[in-house]
């Protein structure tokens, strides 16, 4: 199995709801990233996990909070979003981040907060 | 501090016509990592290669082709009679290797390339 899975594959919310953005790889990779994505714009990276401890937080705000239940689950849990939050989020994992395997990404999740 | 840019925001060809995407990185490490991934429009990221800075072979898979050129910091990619199926967008990107890891992913901008019948 060499795939990322994220669900839900769109997601419109309100700014008082609260959602959590979901993804899963069976690869035995013990590194997940989260990436925002903004229409025409590279991914920007937002966190990553190694081994299911939090390894790089690119100062994201707090209304994301990311987890890691396990070392095939990664987890995105939203609140008080803004309009400008909308975006496609992508899930990646790699083998580790110490040796710079190439990541593999998921489908992605387009978020729309109204 | 690293940065990647692709000059070709857009590009446009005709099916069978050969087009070359390019990348121009910086860094200041000498042991450094080049990526380039596909971004269909279902938006899902598709890795196509990686090279490491020691290894500078071109590499050719199927119409791909890459040519990795140190003295002038690129890592062009290649595509040999295109295809309508290859419409996406095209992104390179570098990683550079600290002490105890790798920095994370660092992407161009991006090339959006668009193949008519």
């Amino acid at each position: 199995d060499t795939e990322v899975t994220q669900t839900p594959k769109h997601l419109v919310m309100g700014m008082t709801n609260k959602k959590s953005l979901k993804c899963e790889q069976h690869m035995g990779h013990r590194a997940m990233y989260w990436y925002k994505q903004k229409a025409k714009k590279p991914p920007e990276l937002m966190f990553v996990y190694s081994y299911e401890k939090l390894s790089i937080n690119e100062s994201v705000p707090s209304r994301f909070s990311p987890e890691c239940p396990n070392s095939s689950l990664l987890n995105l849990h939203l609140h008080a979003l803004q309009p400008e939050d909308s975006a496609l989020y992508l899930c990646a994992s790699s083998q580790q981040i110490s040796r710079n395997n190439e990541q593999f990404f998921g489908p992605g999740t387009r978020l729309t907060v109204l | 501090a690293q940065k990647v840019t692709q000059a070709q925001t857009e590009i446009s060809v005709v099916e069978k016509e050969d087009v070359t995407l390019d990348c121009v990185y910086e860094t200041r490490d000498t042991t450094y990592y080049l990526f380039w991934y596909k971004q269909p429009p279902s938006g899902e990221l598709v890795f196509l290669i990686r090279r490491n800075s020691f290894d500078e072979q071109n590499e050719i898979s199927g119409r791909y082709s890459w040519n990795f050129q140190k003295s002038t910091s690129s890592f062009n990619f290649t595509i040999t009679a295109s295809q309508v199926v290859d419409s996406a967008v095209y992104f390179c990107a570098l990683s550079e290797r600290v002490l105890g890891g790798n920095t994370p992913l660092v992407f161009g901008k991006g090339t959006r390339l668009s193949v008519i019948a």
